[in-house]
């Protein structure tokens, strides 16, 4: 398997615009976690799915942060409006189960800049 | 999950050891030790997980006191390809319920020639 794949690996774009990043799990991994790393808050959780379902979201800083996973291959987070704050690097990661004895498998990343 | 403190930062030689502490008092019956370790430009990666004693593998060993409220993960030998970043982590297996996993901003190690 290839891993967790991500793409793009770097955005930049402008306030106010739509971002859209991607991440393609591993093959059989049911859960698929989103998280958003900073110098100033260091790795947080954001999302995650269980069976491309949903399960926590309370890591959402807010509305304009959106997830979606339509099917087990393949998820989405969408930051419409992007705000300059919103500049990080998002990990995808997937596992099998979800307990924190479960090893997460993460992406490469993808590095935001808002300008 | 139980809260965890570690130290922002430590620094090393290359051929020394390096120990880095965890400490985590409200840990759980239930819950394990999980250290992951991030590369510059790179996602993180699990290295080592264990319950109590001492735990090891090719990367990393982990010592785990009896009274299992802290933990320490110990590095022989750093190379300078140790630079990371290592995440202290505690909590239970298969947790469907509440569910939370955050890394905060674990204990950078810089090892220098």
């Amino acid at each position: 398997d290839a891993g967790v794949i991500q793409s793009p690996r770097h955005e930049v774009t402008e306030m106010g615009q739509e971002v859209t990043l991607r991440c393609k799990p591993i093959s059989g991994h049911d859960y698929l976690f989103w998280y958003r790393q900073t110098m100033m808050r260091g790795l947080e959780l954001l999302i995650y799915f269980n069976n491309n379902v949903p399960i926590d979201d309370s890591g959402m800083p807010e509305d304009r942060f959106s997830a979606k996973m339509p099917n087990a291959s393949f998820s989405t987070l969408k930051i419409q409006p992007s705000e300059p704050r919103d500049s990080a690097v998002y990990f995808c990661a997937s596992s099998l189960l979800a307990g924190t004895t479960d090893e997460q498998f993460f992406g490469p990343g993808t590095r935001l800049t808002v300008l | 999950l139980a809260k965890t403190t570690q130290p922002i930062s430590m620094d090393s030689y290359e051929g020394q050891e390096v120990n880095i502490t965890c400490s985590h008092n409200n840990i759980a019956t239930n819950d394990y030790i999980t250290w992951y370790q991030q590369f510059p430009s790179q996602g993180p990666r699990f290295i080592i997980q264990g319950y109590k004693t001492k735990v090891t593998n090719e990367v990393a060993s982990l010592f785990i006191p009896a009274d299992r409220k802290s933990s320490t993960l110990s590095l022989p030998r750093v190379s300078l390809s140790d630079t990371a970043v290592y995440y202290c982590l505690v909590g239970a297996s298969n947790s469907n319920s509440g569910y939370a996993l955050n890394f905060g901003k674990g204990t950078s190690l810089l090892v220098t020639p």
